[in-house]
């Protein structure tokens, strides 16, 4: 089975700030089948890239993804006050698999 | 715009049986894969299963044993059993569809709509 790893475990930053959250897997990761979601407190996860680089639906342009193979990245190039959440990747390649989420919190 | 709606016992003691059912609003089951995912009090995600339109099954292998999701396409629901249950299994379950599209010569797949969740917890 895949093991996808998150890190840092917690990102504290500013409103502004850049975001740069890590996503590593325990072995290559076929077709880049990687997604992120986003999840507020008390929600359900929201979909925010899928195939590591392409943003979902409505998914603002601040919001991007990149890696391939065992690395990936999800940046988020200005932090907006609504941004501060817990991040997962998810891997659909070998079965699926959630990684343990990093916290964005504010500074 | 489709809705999911998930529902069944919330307070289970150990050894007995999780029942959910998750109802589809606004929508079919055709064409995507119904998925269950929870989340253990202060946890992170953990995909459990998914069950296809076409009735093609797919479980977590840590929780295979204790897994059974199945879909009635006349009522537009599906569900979702685990036997067996512990204080482990506590958690909040949410239902999700899931859309599996070819692009770019992959086959890929994300859950874009997602249900509230509910509460489940198992005590003696």
């Amino acid at each position: 089975d895949i093991v996808l790893t998150q890190s840092p475990g917690t990102l504290s930053l500013s409103p502004g700030e850049r975001a740069t959250l890590s996503c590593r897997a325990s072995q290559s990761i076929s077709n880049s089948y990687l997604s992120w979601y986003q999840q507020k407190v008390g929600q359900a996860p929201r979909l925010l890239i899928y195939g590591a680089s392409s943003r979902a639906t409505g998914i603002p342009d601040r919001f991007s993804g990149s890696g391939s193979g065992t690395d990936f990245t999800l940046t988020i190039s200005r932090l907006e006050p609504e941004d501060f959440a817990v991040y997962y990747c998810h891997q659909y390649g070998i079965s699926r698999a959630f990684g343990q989420g990093t916290k964005v919190e504010i500074k | 715009q489709v809705q999911l709606q998930e529902w069944g016992a919330g307070l289970l003691k150990p050894s007995e049986t999780l029942s959910l059912t998750c109802a589809v609003y606004g929508g079919s089951l055709s064409g995507y894969y119904w998925t269950w995912i929870r989340q253990s009090p202060g946890k992170g995600l953990e995909w459990i299963g998914e069950i296809s339109h076409t009735g093609i099954t797919k479980y977590n292998p840590s929780l295979k044993s204790r897994v059974t999701i199945s879909g009635d396409t006349s009522k537009n629901q599906f569900s979702l059993k685990l036997s067996s249950v512990s204080a482990a299994d506590t958690a909040v379950y949410y239902c999700a569809r899931a859309t599996i599209t070819m692009i770019r010569g992959g086959l890929h797949y994300w859950m874009d709509v997602w249900g509230k969740g509910t509460t489940v917890t198992v005590s003696s």
